[in-house]
C-alpha cells in the first residue's frame, strides 16, 4: 500500500481558486486513474491515463485537467474549484486496464470547496 | 457504455447471519467482475474478482458468483462477522475500457 501515496489528504479550499492534488506510485504501473466519491454515487472515474503523456476522460471530467508527464505521478488539477467539487478524491494505478488484476488505490484526499 | 446497478445500498445482518449483495450489468462484452471492500475511512482494496468463463469463485468466508445469461453477479459472505462491516462495490468491465463500478452496499454486521 506504501507503493501509491497522495498529497495533501486533506484541503480546504475558496471557490474560485486552482487546486492540484498530487498522486505519486512506486511500482511502475502504465495505467493510473482518478475516482471521485461522494456519497450516493459509489466510485466514479474522473480521468485516466494509460502511459506517459497518454490522458483520457472518464465519467465525470469536466472542471478537472490532469497531466501526466512522468510514469510515477499523476496530477489532478481544479482550475476553479466549484462547491460542487467538494469530494474524497482516490487515486489508483494497475499494469493494466482492466480484467487482469488489481486496482491499487491511494489513500485519499479530501478537499472541501468553501 | 457499461451501467452497473448495485443492491442494496445498506444492510444489516446479525453476526454470525449471511450477507448477500447483489449486482447487474448492462454490457454483454464485459468478462471481469471485482468486489471492493472499503472500511471507514480506509482506501477501497479487492477481496475477490470472477471472470465470464467461471460461474462461480471462493475464498474462505466469501464467494461470488455469476450469472452471464441474467447479467448479474452477486457478493455472498457467510458467518459474518464485526470487521466485514464495510462498504463494498462491485465493478465491471469488458477489458478494453476502465471499470465501471457500483454506488456500494454500506454492510453493517451487528454484534
Amino acid at each position: 500500500d506504501a507503493g501509491i501515496t497522495q498529497s495533501p489528504r486533506y484541503k480546504i479550499t475558496e471557490t474560485g481558486r486552482q487546486v492540484t492534488l498530487m498522486c505519486h506510485q512506486t511500482w511502475s504501473h502504465s495505467y493510473m486513474f482518478w475516482y471521485r466519491q461522494d456519497l450516493g454515487h459509489g466510485l466514479r472515474l474522473i480521468y485516466y491515463s494509460a502511459a506517459a503523456d497518454i490522458t483520457d476522460k472518464g465519467e465525470v471530467p469536466d472542471g478537472y485537467v490532469v497531466s501526466r508527464s512522468k510514469t510515477e505521478n499523476f496530477p489532478l488539477t481544479l482550475e476553479s474549484a466549484t462547491r460542487s467539487q467538494t469530494s474524497v478524491y482516490f487515486c489508483a494505478s494497475s499494469e493494466l486496464l482492466a480484467g487482469a488484476g488489481e486496482q491499487y488505490f491511494g489513500p485519499g484526499t479530501r478537499l472541501t470547496v468553501t | 457504455g457499461e451501467n452497473v446497478e448495485q443492491h442494496p445500498s445498506t444492510l444489516s445482518v446479525q453476526e454470525g447471519d449471511s450477507a448477500v449483495i447483489k449486482c447487474t450489468y448492462s454490457d454483454s462484452a464485459s468478462n471481469y467482475f471485482p468486489w471492493y471492500k472499503q472500511e471507514l475511512g480506509k482506501r477501497p482494496q479487492l477481496i475477490i474478482d470472477i471472470r465470464s468463463n467461471v460461474g462461480e469463485k471462493k475464498d474462505q468466508r466469501i464467494a461470488v458468483t455469476l450469472n452471464k445469461t441474467a447479467k448479474h453477479f452477486s457478493l455472498h459472505i457467510t458467518e459474518t462477522q464485526p470487521e466485514d462491516s464495510a462498504v463494498y462495490f462491485c465493478a465491471a468491465t469488458a477489458g478494453n475500457t476502465p471499470l465501471v463500478f457500483g454506488k456500494g452496499t454500506r454492510l453493517s454486521v451487528i454484534a
